[in-house]
């Protein structure tokens, strides 16, 4: 969905190293997610997000951390990142204040050597 | 928690043939969306259905929420379909809560050939 942009796109490091991973979105709605996807599977809810002060935590959030700097921005981070963190990381926002449907931005790859 | 189970795992298919997608799911939902992965990874919306029947073009999806099911149709194929499909609910409120997140099912792997 071209309203949620994720930098960046792709991202090689190290094992220890620590990373973010970044999420904008354009219509400043409240509730913004991150997933994490692994070859062959759906995908699985890190955090979620109703708006700056509410933050919680989804069903594999150990290990992560999160920042809502503003209602239009949500950031992942790994503090120590290990190898069985490589996977494809995105980011969703809902459409509009009373609506459920959730969209998804482009994806961020990340392998951690 | 939930559980979402979509069959079949895997699809191959002839240009312009239909095909069915099913996805079950174990608990009452308030949220069923259907996406298509593209082969860059990109997730698309297909479908926002907790119930009833909904179509766009050559899809279609139904969703029996009484019976805990969703259908996808997909009619004509085309070589641009191919992609991984997937479903993903969240529980209703008389569920017992849980995250705000969508609950993925594993997706089917739909490959169409010229």
């Amino acid at each position: 969905d071209a309203d949620v942009t994720q930098t960046p796109r792709n991202r090689i490091t190290k094992t220890g190293k620590r990373i973010m991973l970044e999420c904008s979105q354009t219509k400043g709605h409240d509730r913004m997610y991150w997933y994490r996807q692994d070859p062959g599977l759906g995908l699985q809810l890190i955090y979620y997000s109703f708006d700056v002060k509410d933050i919680n935590k989804g069903e594999i959030s150990d290990g992560y951390s999160v920042s809502r700097q503003a209602q239009a921005k949500f950031s992942l981070s790994l503090e120590s990142a290990i190898p069985n963190q490589t996977a494809l990381y995105f980011c969703a926002r809902i459409l509009a204040k009373k609506a459920d449907t959730q969209y998804f931005g482009p994806g961020t790859r990340l392998t951690v050597l | 928690g939930i559980q979402v189970e979509q069959s079949p795992p895997d699809l191959i298919l002839q240009e312009g043939a239909n095909s069915t997608l099913r996805c079950n799911f174990s608990d009452s939902v308030n949220n069923l969306q259907w996406f298509h992965q593209n082969p860059w990874g990109q997730l698309i919306n297909l479908f926002y259905i907790p119930s009833g029947t909904k179509q766009n073009g050559r899809l279609s999806a139904t969703t029996v929420a009484t019976e805990r099911y969703s259908l996808l149709y997909i009619s004509s194929s085309q070589t641009t379909d191919s992609g991984v499909y997937f479903c993903a609910v969240k529980l209703g409120p008389y569920s017992g809560g849980g995250a705000d997140g969508l609950t993925f099912g594993k997706g089917t792997h739909l490959i169409i050939q010229p």
